[in-house]
């Protein structure tokens, strides 16, 4: 079965820190993104890749990394955390040609920032 | 950008009763899914409906591209469909929006006994 991993679950960091929320996906797919929700909003892309050693500027991309070290991993970085950055972020994975149910998300990662 | 608009921002619902969730598109379209997302929880697809009229039980999904919009009705709903229903587009292929889904910001429904 399909399956997004992100780890961890939830975080708090300290203002200025340096935060790295991970995904892992055995969907064997080319596509990975990384959104984040605010309390009451929909989801707004960071990051997204095409390939492994490639990523994409979403979105949001400021204050905010990625890497993709290969097909299955996808991290998004925060170098310097703010307040801002609290929120909930998703990680999602899809095959090369959208079609019906090929978009899966991981559970999320709550981050808090101090 | 590319923008999604979604409508109502929330509903409350007697269970039975049926709901229509609108969304619409800023730019040309290339694809689009509708998502359900309990509360606090990650998210499902719903539906996969660039154009046309879908349906899956009490669900139907319908797009209309020329005119960028999609809809999601449920019929006869339930306490189970209490939840934010999220609706995504994938920008045309020479728009410089496509491979990126951009995301409304959900309808919250709440279904009462």
């Amino acid at each position: 079965e399909a399956a997004v991993t992100q780890s961890p679950r939830s975080k708090v960091a300290v203002t200025g820190g340096k935060v790295t929320l991970s995904c892992h996906q055995t969907n064997n797919h080319d596509y990975m993104y990384w959104y984040r929700q605010d309390t009451g909003h929909g989801l707004r892309l960071i990051h997204y890749s095409y390939v492994a050693d490639s990523t994409e500027k979403g979105d949001i991309p400021d204050g905010y990394k990625a890497s993709r070290p290969s097909q299955e991993n996808f991290s998004l970085i925060l170098e310097l955390a703010s307040l801002s950055q609290t929120a909930v972020y998703f990680c999602a994975s899809r095959a090369k040609n959208l079609s019906a149910e090929t978009l899966y998300f991981g559970s999320g990662t709550r981050l808090t920032v101090l | 950008g590319q923008q999604v608009q979604q409508s109502p921002t929330s509903l409350v619902l007697q269970e039975g009763e049926n709901a229509e969730l609108q969304c619409n598109f800023s730019t040309s379209l290339n694809s689009m899914q509708w998502f359900y997302q309990r509360p606090g929880g990650s998210l499902v697809s719903v539906f996969y409906n660039p154009s046309g009229t879908k349906q899956s039980g009490r669900l139907t999904s319908t797009t209309v591209i020329k005119e960028r919009r999609s809809s999601l009705h449920i019929s006869s709903s339930q306490i189970t469909d209490s939840g934010t229903y999220l609706c995504a587009m994938e920008g045309a292929m020479l728009s410089g929006s496509f491979n990126k889904l951009t995301f409304g910001a959900g309808t919250r429904l709440a279904v009462c006994p």
